[in-house]
């Protein structure tokens, strides 16, 4: 069946950096594009990034270009956020998630149990 | 950016009871909505896709509609195993967002 793991969350200062996983199973991970998406505590879900199933097309919430970097490796079927120059605000659940039928704009079928990432000095 | 607006934030309902959620976007997104279950502790749980289609295996009293800037979740018998928050999500236009949720709870 279809898997996904987050892992790698934390408790960080601000201005570190923290680099998540996403082990994916039960599927062809390497024909899926796959999203990262986040929930503050209490809180609605805000979409973060999202890599194209070769890795070559990325793109970013507003709220976190610049400082976040998603990527994969298809070897590996996992999947990477990449978090520097943190700050308070960025404190969450973080969800890996698939689209439905694997394109971008799509809805997302599959979801991880998420991984808690706070900043907090 | 589309915004999304739910209404009502939170929605008290008894067992068996209907209950209905509404889902406003800023601007057309035809019929590019999902909804979403999320229960406490969980990660969310896609419902409905295309504004009506139910994921695989969803119980027939889950029902969506709508199209263009306003759409609706129906669930026609309220059963124990609903009460959680919904969230309703456009994935037409880039960045996809979703609304703040609505939070189905027992009356």
């Amino acid at each position: 069946q279809v898997q996904l793991v987050e892992s790698g969350g934390a408790v960080v200062q601000p201005g570190r950096s923290l680099r998540l996983s996403c082990a994916a199973s039960g599927f062809t991970f390497s024909s899926y594009a796959i999203h990262w998406v986040r929930q503050a505590p209490g809180k609605g879900l805000e979409w973060v990034a999202v890599i194209s199933y070769d890795g070559y097309n990325t793109y970013y919430a507003d709220s976190v270009r610049g400082r976040f970097t998603i990527s994969r490796d298809n070897s590996k079927d996992t999947l990477y956020l990449q978090m520097n120059s943190l700050r308070a605000e960025d404190t969450a659940v973080y969800y890996c998630a698939r689209p439905y039928g694997g394109n971008y704009n799509s809805p997302l079928d599959y979801w991880g149990q998420g991984t808690l990432v706070t900043v907090s000095s | 950016e589309i915004v999304m607006t739910q209404s009502p934030a939170t929605l008290s309902v008894s067992p068996g009871d209907r209950a209905t959620l509404s889902c406003r976007a800023s601007q057309s997104i035809s019929s590019n909505l999902a909804w979403y279950q999320q229960k406490p502790g969980q990660a969310p749980r896609l419902l409905i896709y295309g504004a009506s289609t139910r994921a695989t295996g969803l119980p027939a009293r889950f029902s969506g509609s709508g199209s263009g800037t306003d759409f609706t979740l129906t669930i026609s018998s309220l059963q124990s195993e609903d009460f959680a928050v919904y969230f309703c999500q456009q994935y037409k236009t880039w960045p996809q967002t979703f609304g703040q949720g609505t939070n189905v709870e027992i009356k």
